[in-house]
């Protein structure tokens, strides 16, 4: 089976610009939440999504979005970017006994 | 206060070495505990996963959880140069909503 895979692997933008991001679930999971982690912390809870509908969201401003559609994959947009929303941007689903799986992260660079 | 404290390290120990990792948490809802190990520029991967109190083993890694004193710890036996990573703690109160991170633990196993 495969994992979770997330796209694209490194992207690049300018402050101000628009960006979004990809995440495909490992088959038969109909959860993802999204994370985003600064170089030296732990990641942060961004938002979940199960069977299409918002379960869940952070600490973070209305710039950052997410939809999942009917196969279950996902996509985060962040619009008017800024610097400090450079990071490694994680998806993660949902497997039996409630724990998540996470893919190998998108990491953005915000100039 | 942070939802989960853990310290950053570094930590340095030669190979062969115990290795005892901690967080502390101060939500007394966290039914779930987890250990991710996170390779540089990768997604987290986990390791051991704990429900409510206890200790579980899985070779050379041990998961302790004490519910009473929000205190959970990995202890890793007969270290090796490939357990050089940054360890993440996480908990959550359940149905693999809102997980919480600690900071990471950066780990360097000396051959």
């Amino acid at each position: 089976d495969a994992g979770v895979t997330q796209s694209p692997t490194h992207l690049i933008k300018t402050r101000g610009q628009q960006v979004t991001l990809r995440c495909s679930p490992i088959s038969g999971h109909k959860s993802v939440s999204w994370y985003q982690q600064v170089l030296g912390q732990g990641p942060q809870f961004i938002f979940q999504y199960y069977e299409k509908e918002e379960r869940g969201r952070g600490n973070f401003p209305d710039r950052f979005s997410a939809r999942q559609f009917p196969n279950y994959s996902s996509e985060l947009n962040v619009n008017a970017l800024l610097l400090g929303d450079s990071a490694l941007y994680l998806c993660a689903t949902l497997g039996a006994k409630n724990i998540q799986y996470f893919g190998a992260g998108t990491r953005l660079s915000v100039l | 206060q942070k939802e989960v404290e853990q310290d950053p390290g570094p930590l340095s120990v030669p190979e062969g070495a115990i290795v005892s990792l901690n967080c502390t948490y101060s939500n007394s809802a966290f039914q779930y505990f987890m250990w991710y190990r996170q390779y540089s520029r990768k997604g987290p991967e986990l390791l051991m996963y704990t429900y409510s109190s206890g200790n579980k083993e899985d070779g050379r890694f041990t998961a302790q959880v004490d519910k009473s004193s929000k205190y959970i710890s990995l202890f890793i036996r007969d270290s090796q140069p490939s357990d050089s990573a940054t360890y993440l703690c996480a908990m959550s109160a359940g149905g693999g909503f809102k997980t919480i991170f600690g900071a990471g633990t950066r780990l360097f196993v000396k051959a």
